[in-house]
């Protein structure tokens, strides 16, 4: 079955600093979607990617949907505390309208 | 106010005692989704329904059961408990219009003893 693996599980930043995570499918993806979960909190919609290589941009937040439709990646620049939380990427299967969550990436900052 | 809500929001409940978590959208989505969430292995999709009376398998459906007898409504049934489902619980609804938001509802906190 589909499967979408997310790197790094944890990331520390230093405030200011920018960090990307990365989420790659072992199946063409239908799109891919981007969450936010704050701790104690449910998961946020944060974008949703459609097309092969399309690029996103959310104020300090940059999505990327490969050209191959199989791996995306999520770019924040200068970090602020507000950033803290896990963030999750989850691919829709093209197949059966399945949609598979990566594992996430918790994130902390260091002020 | 678009939303899911679900509940209850927290329930200690014994091995083997039926239980049922309710979830219900405003939205007039047509599919509608439940998940588990596991520290470390973020969130796995137990049961999704494309539309009443349509249901399909996630990644973990053994030992729950689903019903879509209306739009709004996806309850979680889990006949015979057991603590390997002790976990955090969320239902969600999609929007398949251009966003394709997924919404979730706060979170029910399950523990089975």
């Amino acid at each position: 079955g589909q499967q979408v693996m997310q790197i790094p599980q944890y990331q520390h930043v230093q405030e200011g600093e920018d960090f990307t995570t990365y989420c790659n499918s072992s199946t063409t993806l239908s799109n891919i979607q981007w969450y936010k979960q704050r701790p104690g909190g449910h998961p946020v919609f944060l974008i949703q990617l459609v097309k092969s290589g399309e690029v996103k941009k959310q104020k300090r937040l940059t999505f990327q949907f490969g050209e191959a439709k199989k791996n995306s990646s999520l770019h924040i620049t200068a970090t602020q505390t507000t950033d803290v939380g896990t963030y999750f990427c989850a691919g829709l299967s093209s197949n059966d309208y399945k949609l598979s969550f990566g594992a996430g990436t918790t994130v902390t900052v260091r002020a | 106010e678009a939303q899911v809500t679900q509940n209850p929001r927290y329930l200690i409940t014994v091995t083997g005692k039926k239980l049922t978590v309710t979830c219900s959208q405003n939205m007039n989505h047509e599919y509608m989704s439940w998940y588990r969430q596991d520290p470390g292995l973020g969130l796995r999709q137990i049961y999704y329904s494309m539309n009443v009376e349509v249901t399909d398998k996630g990644d973990v459906p053994e030992g729950y059961k689903v019903s879509r007898k209306e739009k709004r409504n996806f309850p979680l049934i889990l006949e015979s408990p057991s603590p390997n489902q002790t976990s955090l619980y969320f239902c969600a609804s999609i929007s398949f219009g251009t966003s394709g938001r997924q919404y979730f509802g706060p979170g029910t906190r399950l523990t089975v003893t």
